[in-house]
């Protein structure tokens, strides 16, 4: 247990469905980010926020939707994913965007 | 963007082998880590070290900032330690190497 704790653990989905990857951090950093991990590929970062303000948005496509309804907690909102957004989501967090970075155990994503 | 480069890309030892695992990056940066991915996928953080040398236990690292790089070092390695070692490094946003991964054998 890192103090960073992402649900589910493992999600199965449809191309039309819509479902939320949560994270929870228990730090009391104020700075989140999202992180996507493709097979072979290095770790990409999705979205940026500090104090729960947006501040970096890497070109993600607009079916990834992000919400960070306070310091504590971020979510990933996903609706019609593609096969290829298949991947290893994580969540992480910081006491300032300068700081260390400490990770979630990340959702595996799976859409069929 | 700044670029970060890790090798090597693959490593197999046999169980009590010492390592090292270099991370390159091509621009100053305020921050470095290095993190351990589980099998599970778990990223775990095993230094913070924008400069100079820290130990924990069978590990150490060190960053040259002056030079851009950094080194982990694995001595009397186990069957535990197996997995892809990451480095990441901070200017504005993190950024990650492609990492190395470690096969220790027993």
């Amino acid at each position: 247990e890192t103090g960073v704790t992402q649900t589910p653990r493992h999600l199965v989905m449809g191309m039309t469905n819509k479902k939320s990857l949560k994270c929870e951090q228990h730090l009391g950093h104020n700075a989140m980010y999202w992180y996507k991990q493709s097979a072979k590929k290095p770790l990409e970062l999705m979205f940026v926020y500090s104090l729960e303000e947006r501040v970096e948005n890497n070109s993600v496509p607009s079916r990834f939707s992000p919400e960070c309804p306070n310091s504590s907690h971020l979510f990933l909102h996903l609706h019609t994913l593609q096969p290829e957004d298949s991947a290893l989501y994580l969540c992480a967090s910081s006491q300032s965007a300068n700081y260390g970075y400490t990770f979630g155990s990340g959702t595996r994503l799976t859409v069929v | 963007g700044i670029q970060v480069e890790q090798s090597p890309p693959d490593l197999i030892l046999q169980e009590g082998a010492n390592s090292t695992l270099r991370c390159n990056f091509s621009d100053s940066v305020n921050n470095l880590q290095w993190f351990h991915q589980n099998p599970w996928g778990q990223l775990i953080n095993l230094f913070y070290i924008p400069s100079g040398t820290k130990q924990n236990g069978r590990l150490s690292a060190t960053t040259v900032a002056t030079e851009r790089y950094s080194l982990l070092y694995i001595s009397s390695s186990q069957t535990t330690d197996s997995g892809v070692y990451f480095c990441a490094v901070q200017l504005n946003d993190m950024r990650f190497g492609a990492g190395t991964r470690l096969t220790v054998k027993p």
